[in-house]
């Protein structure tokens, strides 16, 4: 199986901030690392497919980067409905499809 | 409007099975993928299974291989998840995922519906 290991689980920040999440996968994943914002009672939320590629409609302060096995989402200027919890996920291999174990975005 | 919507959540004894259902609209379903994940209470996401467009390749997380079935319907644009031998553990929101096959998105979970609860009690 394909490790994900994100951190920090928990990042308190003040609006906006610039805020880094990091996820670093136990194998290469060919850019098959996507990002998803999940707020309270809501489905998760596609933010970057392909590392790098900014869904539709998702603001452009959220971008994200690959270096190698360690992924890195970054959003500039934080905006108040930025506050979230946000998952990396591999979806190179279905062995199985891992998510990282999450990173809660709080108001500081 | 491109949706997802499931049901078939509910209260269930440790032991027991339930079938949950999610419904496509909006989109030529059998041109995409399915999954399921869920979420137990205060938990992370966590992959359980997908199956092709044309149902030829499925896949099971470890956790439950030989409890749950996945299957889709095309004719009612409509992916199944019938749980067998429920566990405690198997608590959680239950979400279901569209992966695209082709296209920049491809392979990413683009749209998700909005879950179903589990309670597995005994």
């Amino acid at each position: 199986d394909i490790q994900m290991t994100q951190s920090p689980s928990t990042l308190s920040a003040s609006v906006g901030d610039r805020v880094t999440i990091t996820c670093r996968a136990s194998q290469s994943l060919s850019g098959y690392l996507a990002w998803y914002q999940q707020k309270p009672g809501k489905a998760p939320k596609l933010l970057i497919y392909k590392a790098s590629s900014l869904n539709s409609g998702v603001p452009s302060r959220f971008s994200g980067s690959e270096s190698g096995t360690e992924f890195t989402l970054t959003i500039n200027s934080l905006q108040p409905d930025d506050f979230a919890t946000y998952y990396c996920q591999q979806y190179n291999s279905y062995s199985p499809y891992t998510f990282g174990q999450g990173t809660k975005l709080e108001i500081k | 409007e491109v949706r997802l919507v499931e049901s078939g959540g509910g209260l269930v004894q440790t032991g027991g099975s339930l079938r949950l259902s999610c419904s496509a609209s909006g989109f030529t379903f059998n041109n995409y993928g399915m999954n399921w994940v869920r979420q137990a209470p205060g938990k992370g996401l966590e992959w359980i299974s997908y199956i092709s467009g044309s149902t030829v390749t499925i896949y099971y997380a470890d956790s439950v291989k030989g409890r749950f079935t996945i299957s889709r319907d095309k004719g009612e644009a409509s992916v199944f998840l019938q749980m067998n031998t429920l566990r405690a553990e198997d608590t959680a929101v239950y979400y279901c995922a569209r992966e695209p096959l082709a296209g920049p998105t491809a392979y990413a979970f683009d749209i998700w519906g909005q879950g179903t609860m589990v309670t597995v009690s005994s």
